[in-house]
C-alpha cells in the first residue's frame, strides 16, 4: 500500500487567500485524522471521521477552518480566510479501528507558510 | 488543560547508551498508551504501545514501562543508535461506549544519539 497520501507537500500563500490540504485515506480504513504541528502547541487533533462522518471537530480553531470527507478515500481540510498564524505542518492519519485500538498511520505532512 | 505531559523537551545520549523519555497524564479514563516516532520530514510513526492492564511491553531495544497508581509511562530505547535519533511522542487515549476514540499527544522529545 502507499500509505496516507497528502498534498500538496508544501505551501505557501499570502494572508487572506484560501487554502485546501488533501488527504488520501489508506485504503480500507475506516476512521480519518487531521492534526497540526507547531513547536510551541505540538500535535494537536482538528477534525477526526469515522465512516466518512465528522465525529469530533472541537480542535478546529475556528470558523476559518472546515474540513470534508465526501467519500472514503479523499478529504480535505480548507482555510479560509488565511492567517500568518495558521503557518504549520498539517497532517492527516487514518486507521481501521474494528472493536479496539486501531493504530493510526500519518501521512507525510503538508508544510503550510502563510505570508 | 494539557493532559498528557511529556518531558524532557530534549535529550541527547551516546551511542550505545539508555535513553529515558518520561511521560503523565491526568485522565484516568486513557486506555491506551502509544509512543510514536518522527523523523524530519516525515509524519509519525507508531513505534509501541501499551495498555494499562501490564507493567511493561518490550520490543527489540525499547521498552515501555507504565505505572498506573502514578499515572505515569516512559520509554526505555537500550543500547540507544544514531539512527533513533528523531523525535518521540507519547500519546493516551480514551476508548467510549460509542466505539470512537481519539489520542492526545505529549509535546515530543527531539532525541539525539551520538557516534
Amino acid at each position: 500500500d502507499a500509505g496516507v497520501i497528502q498534498s500538496p507537500r508544501h505551501e505557501v500563500t499570502e494572508m487572506g487567500q484560501e487554502v485546501t490540504l488533501r488527504c488520501k485515506p489508506i485504503s480500507g480504513h475506516n476512521s480519518l485524522f487531521w492534526y497540526r504541528q507547531t513547536m510551541m502547541r505540538g500535535l494537536e487533533l482538528l477534525i477526526y471521521f469515522n465512516n466518512n462522518v465528522p465525529i469530533d471537530d472541537s480542535g478546529m480553531p475556528e470558523d476559518r477552518f472546515s474540513a470534508k470527507m465526501p467519500n472514503a478515500s479523499f478529504s480535505t481540510l480548507k482555510i479560509q480566510p488565511s492567517e500568518p498564524r495558521d503557518s504549520a505542518v498539517y497532517f492527516c492519519a487514518s486507521s481501521l479501528r474494528v472493536g479496539g485500538w486501531g493504530t493510526q498511520y500519518f501521512g507525510p505532512g503538508t508544510r503550510l507558510t502563510v505570508l | 488543560q494539557q493532559q498528557v505531559k511529556q518531558s524532557p523537551q530534549s535529550l541527547i545520549v551516546q551511542k550505545g547508551g539508555i535513553s529515558i523519555i518520561n511521560c503523565a497524564y491526568e485522565n484516568t479514563a486513557f486506555d491506551y498508551f502509544p509512543w510514536y516516532q518522527q523523523f524530519p520530514g516525515k509524519g509519525p510513526a507508531l513505534l509501541i504501545a501499551i495498555r494499562p492492564d501490564v507493567s511493561e511491553k518490550k520490543e527489540g531495544r525499547f521498552t515501555i514501562s507504565f505505572n498506573k497508581s502514578a499515572k505515569q509511562f516512559s520509554l526505555h530505547i537500550m543500547d540507544s543508535q544514531p539512527g533513533d535519533s528523531a523525535t518521540y511522542f507519547c500519546a493516551a487515549g480514551e476508548g467510549s461506549n460509542s466505539g470512537y476514540s481519539t489520542l492526545t499527544f505529549g509535546k515530543g522529545t527531539m532525541l539525539l544519539v551520538s557516534p
